[in-house]
């Protein structure tokens, strides 16, 4: 069955700190990868998508994401946390073909401490 | 208007009663989706609308569900005998780029007592 799993429900880290948000799937077709943020009273916002080519991807606060096959993960990290960046994180993946029909994890919550 | 619409915001209702929520996607978007979100756990894909056609509709939990969009824009989701396992946050989303670009509305809760 296709599924996503955010192993970690709630993650605490110290500002400046390092951070890792862990995304595994299983998938049967080749998928496409996506994080997206929930904030409180915001509606979800893509982050960051990999459709193909170069494993690593940038987004535009800090943060990166890379996709290891062999894996099956799509984890994303960030070398040095900002209290702006406390909110709810999920993973999601997709397929060519089904628009954007995904399966979402159920979401890792970060929260920042001072 | 500039983002994705759903009205209401809030909707409380009793056990059997008929609620209607509504979604008014980006101008242009030709793709819109229904996902809904309980408590704790990530959204769930319901349909998806590709113009006035629901192009995939395997998400909807039964047929106490249904959904239209007549003119390719606004679409409505319906929901008939409610109960309380219905209580959640109903998303909408629409699109135009790659698939899973997706732009979300901030949903409307449901509480069914």
């Amino acid at each position: 069955a296709q599924s996503v799993t955010q192993p970690d429900i709630h993650i605490t880290v110290s500002e400046g700190a390092s951070l890792e948000l862990r995304c595994n799937y299983s998938y049967g077709a080749t998928p496409y990868l996506f994080w997206y943020v929930q904030s409180p009273g915001q509606g979800l916002q893509l982050l960051l998508k990999y459709f193909s080519g170069d494993t690593l991807v940038q987004g535009i606060t800090g943060f990166e994401a890379e996709f290891k096959r062999s894996q099956s993960s799509f984890n994303r990290r960030k070398p040095s946390v900002h209290w702006s960046d406390a909110a709810e994180y999920f993973c999601a993946v997709g397929t060519r073909g089904q628009g954007g029909k995904l399966i979402f994890g159920q979401g890792t919550e970060l929260s920042v401490k001072p | 208007g500039a983002g994705v619409s759903q009205t209401p915001s809030n909707k409380v209702t009793e056990k059997g009663k008929y609620v209607e929520l509504r979604c008014d996607p980006i101008s242009g978007h030709t793709a819109l989706y229904w996902y809904r979100q309980s408590l704790g756990q990530g959204p769930e894909f319901l349909i998806y609308f590709q113009g006035t056609g629901a192009a995939d509709d395997s998400g909807l939990p039964n047929d106490r569900f249904f959904a239209v969009r007549p003119e390719g824009s606004v679409s409505t989701l319906k929901i008939q005998r409610t109960e309380r396992g219905d209580s959640a946050v109903y998303l909408c989303a629409s699109s135009a780029l790659a698939p899973g670009e997706l732009f979300f509305g901030e949903g409307s809760r449901l509480t069914v007592l």
